[in-house]
């Protein structure tokens, strides 16, 4: 399974951006990176996904380095309720099912 | 809100005991992973059932095991209770198997063990 690397924590002003990043060497090519996050015990909740172009939606952008080693998940203006566990994952194949390998993710604090 | 609901949100057993959590997934998902939340962990995969059929399975004992019905409503089972079965459970679904398939997760039911 591909490792990822995030930073224990990190802290972010409110109305700032969010930058989190996250280093996946061992990521295969067919391998999709995937952000997840997780507010005090809930579940994890889908943020954002791609495989080797730069993605945006309404919650985030992900910008995947060319060599897919690494990626940086931004959000572009961090409010209080971001507050949460985000984790970084190489979605892979165990046989015929796909999984999410979950590491100890960036706990991110936006402070006022 | 994901439209994949748990239930119960709580439970609690005794160790060697039997318990069965149940999943309903969101709408015309036919895919569903269960996974398994130690404190203060990331969420470990236990397997993932496509189309009524165990397809995968992560580092797991077979005293767990689980349903997929034909309305794609799932159920995990563990048998024998450890302590060290106290987790939160979550159920996740997706439209297949596939890695570009994004997962939506439930609230996840929260299980002790004494």
């Amino acid at each position: 399974d591909a490792k990822t690397t995030q930073p224990p924590s990190m802290d972010c002003a409110e109305g700032r951006a969010a930058n989190l990043p996250c280093n996946h060497s061992t990521i295969s090519g067919n391998e999709y990176v995937y952000w997840y996050r997780q507010i005090h015990s809930q579940g994890p909740q889908y943020i954002i996904h791609g495989l080797k172009n730069n993605e945006t939606n309404e919650m985030a952008s992900l910008i995947i380095t060319e060599d897919r080693k690494s990626s940086t998940l931004i959000l572009p203006h961090a409010t209080l309720r971001d507050t949460a566990v985000y984790y970084c994952i190489v979605r892979s194949y165990t046989g015929t099912a796909s999984k999410l390998t979950f590491g100890t993710g960036t706990r991110l604090q936006v402070t006022l | 809100e994901t439209g994949v609901t748990q239930s119960p949100t709580h439970l609690i057993k005794t160790r060697g005991q039997q318990v069965t959590l149940r999943c309903s997934s969101q709408s015309g998902h036919n895919t569903v992973s269960w996974y398994q939340q130690a404190l203060g962990q990331g969420p470990q995969f236990i397997f993932q059932y496509y189309r009524e059929e165990e397809n995968g399975r992560g580092n797991f004992p077979p005293r767990f095991s689980g349903l997929q019905f034909p309305n794609y409503s799932s159920e995990l089972n563990v048998n024998a209770l450890e302590l060290d079965d106290s987790a939160l459970y979550l159920c996740a679904s997706s439209q297949g198997r596939a890695t570009n398939e994004k997962l939506f997760f439930g609230s996840g039911t929260q299980l002790s063990v004494l």
